[in-house]
This record gives C-alpha cells, sequence and structure tokens, in this order.
C-alpha cells in the first residue's frame, strides 16, 4: 500500500475538544498539503508544507488551527477548542512535482 | 489568484449518452488544469491533467478534455456514458510550477440512468 494513509478516518469529538488529526504522505514526497471538503462542496485548501516546514498556510481558518510536520514526512492538523463549524471532511495531498495524491480523508464531526 | 467556475452541480445523462462536464477556470498566470473523480465516501482519484503540453488530454476510462485558452474553460467529455462513471467530478487549478494549492470547484455530480 504505496499510497497517502489518513487517521482515524473517522473522529467525533464535542464542542470546545482537540483533536488531531494524522496523514502519511507516499514515500518520498516532500510536498504535503491539508484540504477540507464541507458537505456539498470542494476542497478547500488549508496549509502547504514543503519539507518540514510550512511553506502556504493562507488556508487555515484561524488560531485554532495548526499544523506540523517535524521530520518531513508524517503530518498532524490540530484543532484546539473545535466549533460544530469545524465539521467536514479533512483530506491530506502529497505530491513530487505538480500532481497531488489524495488521501481517504477523516470526518470529523462536532457534536 | 486563481478560480474554478463548474457549470451544473447535477448533470443527469443515459447509459451510452455523450458526458460533458463544464470547467472554467480564472488564473493570474500560465495555469495547470485537473480533473478529479470522487466516488462515495472514497478520496479523490485523479482523472486527467493539462500542464502545458498538448491541448488535448486523455485520461482514464475514457475520459478526456482540451484547454481552451480564448474560451478559459477545460471541459470534460466521455462519449459513451458507464453506470460506473456515476460519482462527483472536480475541476481544479493551479499555477505552474513544481509545487502550490489546488484550487476547486464546486464540483458536479453526475447520475448515469439506463
Amino acid at each position: 500500500g504505496a499510497g497517502v494513509s489518513q487517521t482515524p478516518s473517522n473522529k467525533v469529538t464535542e464542542k470546545g475538544k482537540y483533536v488531531e488529526l494524522r496523514c502519511d504522505p507516499i514515500s518520498g514526497h516532500t510536498a504535503l498539503y491539508w484540504y477540507r471538503q464541507s458537505l456539498g462542496q470542494g476542497p478547500e485548501f488549508l496549509i502547504y508544507f514543503q519539507g518540514t516546514g510550512a511553506a502556504d498556510d493562507s488556508g487555515l481558518p484561524n488560531d485554532r488551527f495548526f499544523a506540523v510536520r517535524p521530520e518531513g514526512s508524517v503530518s498532524t492538523l490540530k484543532i484546539q477548542r473545535t466549533e460544530r463549524g469545524d465539521s467536514a471532511v479533512y483530506l491530506c495531498a502529497s505530491s513530487f512535482g505538480h500532481e497531488q495524491f489524495f488521501g481517504p480523508g477523516t470526518r470529523l464531526t462536532v457534536l | 489568484a486563481q478560480s474554478v467556475t463548474q457549470l451544473g452541480s447535477h448533470v443527469s445523462v443515459s447509459e451510452g449518452a455523450l458526458v460533458l462536464l463544464r470547467c472554467n477556470y480564472s488564473s493570474s498566470v500560465p495555469p495547470y488544469l485537473f480533473w478529479y473523480v470522487q466516488y462515495p465516501n472514497q478520496g479523490l482519484q485523479l482523472l486527467l491533467k493539462y500542464t502545458s503540453a498538448a491541448t488535448l488530454v486523455k485520461g482514464i476510462n475514457g475520459f478526456e478534455a482540451e484547454f481552451k485558452k480564448s474560451e478559459t474553460s477545460f471541459h470534460l467529455t466521455k462519449p459513451s456514458a458507464h453506470m460506473r462513471d456515476a460519482a462527483e467530478y472536480f475541476c481544479a487549478v493551479t499555477g505552474a510550477g513544481t509545487a502550490s494549492k489546488l484550487t476547486f470547484g464546486t464540483g458536479t455530480r453526475l447520475q448515469v440512468t439506463l
């Protein structure tokens, strides 16, 4: 299985709680992206890493959202004080060049 | 900055009929364009891509798309629809380059009827 993997596949949490979403990119892919897909919408960009550093975090909606990629491979998206409006599918993609390969996503539900 | 408009949130065709899904883009730099397909409860799968080579691009599952700069369009077509083509289709644009965020359209749900 050489594709992008994401865990957990589903996460249900209560309003105000903290959550972490994990992405395991394709081995050797230097770029990693996080997107958020709300019901009936296309994916929306959140943040992009080139190696260990965040090259573009302009899509993060507010300071409750944070992401890391400490060793240039696995990435974790962290959401503090979750709100019901954070409910969505969070997609991760990795690339080597311009083609992005997507994982299956994590469905986050905030009650 | 880039943006994508997909006309028609739902398209219904009969099995065997032509499929046409519309995508218009806006980009301040030369674009790379992509079509992705999303089956229920699955991730996005790349159908085809335009990266400034041939303007007529052939992809998987019999789909193709033509880049028309004068019309700022990148419509997706398939000559004969099959039931397995029923899915959500997303057009996306990025600025030409090796690594850049994708801007997606809102998607078109394709329904195929007998």
